[in-house]
């Protein structure tokens, strides 16, 4: 069973505006979330994250927000630059036992056309 | 550059054969991952390990061996009781072992691993 949601495979954008990359959970004790962005044939580059005591994150053209009470956090890129298509993962952190583990969505592919 | 470096890029693997997967880090983390990717499908974690010397297993642990005995070094081993062992294998470090912190891991570039 899925706990981090990602429910679009994929997203299509015109340069220069925004893109909405949303994730959706539900597990209530994760207390940590993180975007990674993954280009082909490559790792995983972390882009940003936010805690759960949180509801906004801001860096640059990338802004995360969380919505608790929905489960449901989302990642904002604008503007959109052609350069930002990729494979999106929304990641997050529960404790399990005296350990904290790392659950990841499957991925949202983003097309930004010039 | 400090970073992770996994090779090779591409394997091939004969059935029945026990293959090495290399991952190094020069970015002093203690903690080193290997993650499993298959297609729709999200990372799924085999091994981690915490300090040198100690490892755990992940979700996917059987049909897989690992050692940590330098800090830097982290080999992942697809023996032949791996049933499905064509994927892309992805290694990352952390600062601390995510059992501690929030801290981001960082990822190499990836070995995709295919059986002849």
């Amino acid at each position: 069973d899925q706990q981090v949601k990602q429910n679009s495979p994929s997203l299509s954008v015109q340069e220069g505006r925004i893109s909405i990359l949303n994730c959706d959970y539900t597990n209530s004790m994760f207390d940590y979330f993180l975007w990674y962005k993954k280009y082909p044939a490559e790792g995983p580059t972390f882009l940003i994250s936010i805690s759960s005591i949180k509801d906004k994150n801001e860096d640059g053209r990338f802004t995360v927000f969380l919505n608790k009470s929905a489960k449901h956090l989302s990642l904002h890129i604008v503007p959109s630059q052609p350069g930002d298509s990729a494979v999106y993962f929304c990641a997050a952190i529960v404790r399990a036992g005296n350990n904290r583990k790392l659950i990841w969505g499957l991925g949202t592919s983003l097309a930004v056309n010039p | 550059d400090g970073g992770i470096t996994q090779s090779p890029k591409y394997l091939f693997r004969k059935e029945g054969q026990n293959v090495t997967l290399s991952c190094e880090q020069n970015l002093n983390h203690d903690a080193m991952y290997w993650y499993r990717q298959d297609p729709g499908q999200g990372l799924r974690l085999i091994y981690y390990s915490q300090i040198v010397n100690d490892f755990q297993k992940g979700d996917i642990a059987e049909g897989y061996s690992v050692s940590r005995e330098k800090k830097e070094s982290f080999p992942l081993t697809v023996t032949s009781a791996q049933k499905n062992p064509t994927a892309f294998y992805l290694c990352a470090s952390s600062i601390v072992a995510h059992s501690n912190s929030n801290q981001p891991q960082h990822f190499g570039d990836g070995t995709r691993l295919s059986i002849l």
